[in-house]
């Protein structure tokens, strides 16, 4: 069964920085793209990132320079590196297999709040 | 960037009924379309890809169809479990936008 587990989340400040991780079984890693997409609340989905099997990565501008996206084949892990954090970055993000996503992670909610 | 569209942005609907959602893109897309059901504080689920291709698993009263810039997603006979928000997004070219939902409550 394909499963995702997303973790890392928490309440921060402004300004700081946050690691969440998406953890894949079922599947092998290495042969998908992923997406990282983000929900605030009360609000609509939000693509946030994306990155191939090669390698290729693509940021949304809301978050370009400030988050990082990368995975760890070995680990069958994804990460989504996230500096600077924002009062608006405040959200449920979810990981997602595919450049069409087929299979979703529940989400970890990330709270940026002084 | 293409921006994505989506009409109704709510509509109620009874069990049974048929129902279509359109999603409008900004610039073509060559298909690379998906739609995605989402229920509160859910995550979503995964419909449909490039446009009309069902996802495993997806019950085929669901289906989509459009080219080029127009989109829809018809709901064959309207089940209690598909009242929900529901969602398009283009993954044509970065970034890959999302339509702003359309909420199906019901009648």
């Amino acid at each position: 069964e394909v499963q995702l587990v997303e973790s890392g989340g928490g309440l921060v400040q402004p300004g700081e920085s946050l690691r969440l991780s998406c953890a894949a079984s079922g599947f092998t890693l290495s042969d998908y793209n992923f997406n990282w997409v983000r929900q605030a609340p009360g609000k609509g989905l939000e693509w946030v990132s994306f990155i191939t099997t090669t390698g290729t990565i693509y940021y949304a501008d809301s978050v370009k320079g400030r988050f990082t996206i990368s995975r760890d084949n070995a680990r069958n892990s994804l990460y989504l590196q996230m500096n600077s954090l924002r009062d608006e970055d405040t959200a449920v993000y979810y990981c997602g297999r595919g450049t069409a996503v087929s299979h979703w992670g529940q989400g970890t909610l990330v709270t940026v709040s002084s | 960037d293409i921006q994505m569209t989506q009409s109704p942005s709510s509509l109620s609907a009874s069990v049974g009924d048929r129902v279509t959602i359109t999603c409008r893109a900004s610039q073509g897309i060559n298909n690379y379309l998906a739609w995605f059901q989402q229920k509160p504080g859910k995550a979503p689920k995964s419909l449909i890809f490039v446009a009309s291709s069902l996802q495993s698993g997806v019950p085929s009263r669901f289906s989509g169809s459009g080219s080029g810039t127009e989109f829809t997603l018809t709901i064959a006979s309207l089940q209690p479990e598909d009242f929900a928000t529901y969602y398009c997004q283009q993954y044509n070219s970065s970034p890959f936008t999302f339509g702003p939902g359309t909420r199906v409550d019901i009648k």
